[in-house]
C-alpha cells in the first residue's frame, strides 16, 4: 500500500546540519520528493531523486536514498533559521498521472 | 518564471454554500491536480486532469467536482459546503501526463463557517 511516515519535529542549532528522515513502503515509487512548506505559504519543491539512485547533492542539500530499506533522507548543510519550516517527504508511483503521496511533515526548528 | 496562479486566496463561506476555486497551470502545462491540505495535516490528493480528461482520482466527497477547460485551466466545485471542508486547497501541474515535477501554486485557503 501507499504510506510515507516522517518524523514530526526536529530541532537545530543554527550553522550545524539538519536530517530529515522518511520512510515509504510503495516499492513501485519511481521518484521520491522533498517539498517545503513556510507558514501560510504553499510547497515548494527542493529536490527530488530517481529511485534507481542512490544520492543527489544540490548546493546545501543532499538526498540519500536506502532502496533495500525504503528509507530517504535529506540533509541540510549550515542550516539557517530561514530553513525553518515544515519539510514534506513525498512519493510518486508508476502507474496513474504521478498523484503525490505526502508524510505528514517534519517541522524543524532552527535556533541560534 | 510564471507559476500556478490560484483564485481566489481566501475564500469564507457558510455551511451548506458552494464555492468554486480555479486554478491557471504554467504555460504549457497539461496537467492539473488537486489536493487538500486540512489545519495540520498533510496534503491529500484529490483528482487531476490530463488532457481535459480526468487522469486519476483520489479522496475527493461526492459533493464536489472539477473539471480542466481548453485553455487547461482547471476549476474545483464544492457545494453544500460542510466544517470539515476548511482547509487549504492546492493546484499543482505539471507537463505531460506522466511528468514527474509537479509545481504547486499558493494555495485557496477556504474557511467554512
Amino acid at each position: 500500500g501507499e504510506d510515507v511516515e516522517q518524523s514530526l519535529f526536529l530541532s537545530v542549532r543554527e550553522g550545524d546540519s539538519s536530517v530529515i528522515n522518511c520512510t515509504y513502503t510503495d516499492s513501485s515509487s519511481t521518484y521520491l520528493y522533498w517539498y517545503k512548506q513556510e507558514p501560510g505559504a504553499g510547497l515548494q519543491l527542493l529536490t527530488y531523486i530517481f529511485s534507481n539512485m542512490d544520492m543527489k547533492q544540490d548546493q546545501r542539500l543532499t538526498v540519500l536514498l536506502n532502496k533495500k530499506d525504503k528509507h530517504l533522507s535529506l540533509r541540510i548543510a549550515d542550516t539557517q533559521t530561514g530553513d525553518s519550516a515544515i519539510y514534506f517527504c513525498a512519493e510518486s508511483i508508476t502507474g496513474g498521472y504521478n498523484k503525490l503521496i505526502f508524510g505528514a511533515g517534519t517541522r524543524l526548528a532552527v535556533h541560534p | 518564471a510564471a507559476g500556478v496562479i490560484q483564485s481566489p486566496r481566501h475564500l469564507i463561506k457558510e455551511k451548506r454554500e458552494t464555492a468554486t476555486l480555479k486554478c491557471y497551470p504554467i504555460p504549457r502545462h497539461d496537467t492539473v491536480y488537486w489536493y487538500q491540505q486540512g489545519p495540520g495535516q498533510d496534503p491529500q490528493f484529490l483528482i487531476s486532469f490530463y488532457e481535459k480528461m480526468q487522469s486519476d482520482k483520489g479522496s475527493i466527497p461526492d459533493r464536489f467536482s472539477a473539471q480542466q477547460f481548453s485553455d487547461y485551466h482547471s476549476e474545483l466545485n464544492m457545494s453544500s459546503l460542510e466544517l470539515g471542508d476548511s482547509a487549504l486547497y492546492f493546484c499543482a501541474s505539471s507537463l505531460d501526463g506522466r511528468s514527474y515535477e509537479q509545481y504547486f501554486g499558493p494555495g485557496t485557503r477556504l474557511t467554512v463557517t
